[in-house]
């Protein structure tokens, strides 16, 4: 089965980048998504198809897909961007699964 | 206003049977696909199973095939899932998630999702 691998945590200053990577075999080849989610809330979807923002994400969000790695790129971090972000992508090939990372804490410092 | 709403979630015993809802408005739900997700106390998440706008096409995670059905009735614009033998490690935040209407599969509304406890 397809395997997408996150770090547990990643730590930023108000006002910095974060990146958040995801890696997976030739995940270059197949369309990315991110969701952030707040302690007792539900998912929200920032990225879609790579590098996509719905309509109200702010465009410090924004993504990219290459290779082996997928990245979630948030710009001048802000404090209420804390939480957890997930990847996901959808795997034709092991009998039609949509597979998620294990999921990144992001802590604003 | 596009929303989901899940219902149906609570306390059972190892080996029972629960049925989640999920009620949607404010979109044609009958033209879109959709998936269960799970989250279990303090982890990630975990895709559950995904049905087709029509029903006709139906996939579930191994981890619940054969004990989980999904359903849906476009008529009364809800979706189910039918959970039988359940296990303690069915504990979980359960999320409803419309698919994006193009096929990479994203998921791009959640419900607020509802709690299944599995414990005697």
């Amino acid at each position: 089965s397809y395997v997408l691998t996150q770090p547990p945590s990643v730590s930023v200053a108000p006002g910095q980048t974060a990146r958040i990577t995801c890696g997976g075999n030739n995940i270059g080849s197949k369309s990315v998504h991110w969701y952030q989610q707040k302690p007792g809330q539900a998912p929200v979807l920032v990225v879609y198809d790579d590098s996509d923002r719905p309509s109200g994400i702010p465009e410090r969000f924004s993504g990219s897909n290459s290779g082996n790695t997928a990245t979630l790129t948030i710009s001048r971090v802000e404090a209420g961007d804390e939480a957890d972000y997930y990847c996901q992508v959808w795997d034709s090939s092991s009998d039609h699964s949509w597979v998620f990372g294990g999921g990144t804490k992001l802590t604003v410092l | 206003e596009v929303q989901l709403v899940e219902s149906g979630g609570g306390l059972v015993q190892p080996g029972g049977s629960l049925r989640l809802s999920c009620a949607a408005s404010g979109f044609t739900f009958s033209s879109y696909e959709m998936n269960w997700v799970r989250q279990a106390p303090g982890k990630g998440l975990e895709w559950v199973s995904y049905i087709s706008s029509s029903g006709s096409t139906i996939y579930y995670a191994d981890s619940v095939k054969g004990r989980f059905t999904i359903s849906r009735d476009n008529a009364k614009n809800s979706l189910y899932l039918q959970m039988n033998s359940l296990r303690a490690e069915d504990t979980a935040v359960y999320y409803c998630a419309r698919t994006l209407p193009w096929r990479t599969y994203g998921m791009d509304v959640w419900g607020q999702g509802t709690t299944v406890t599995v414990s005697s």
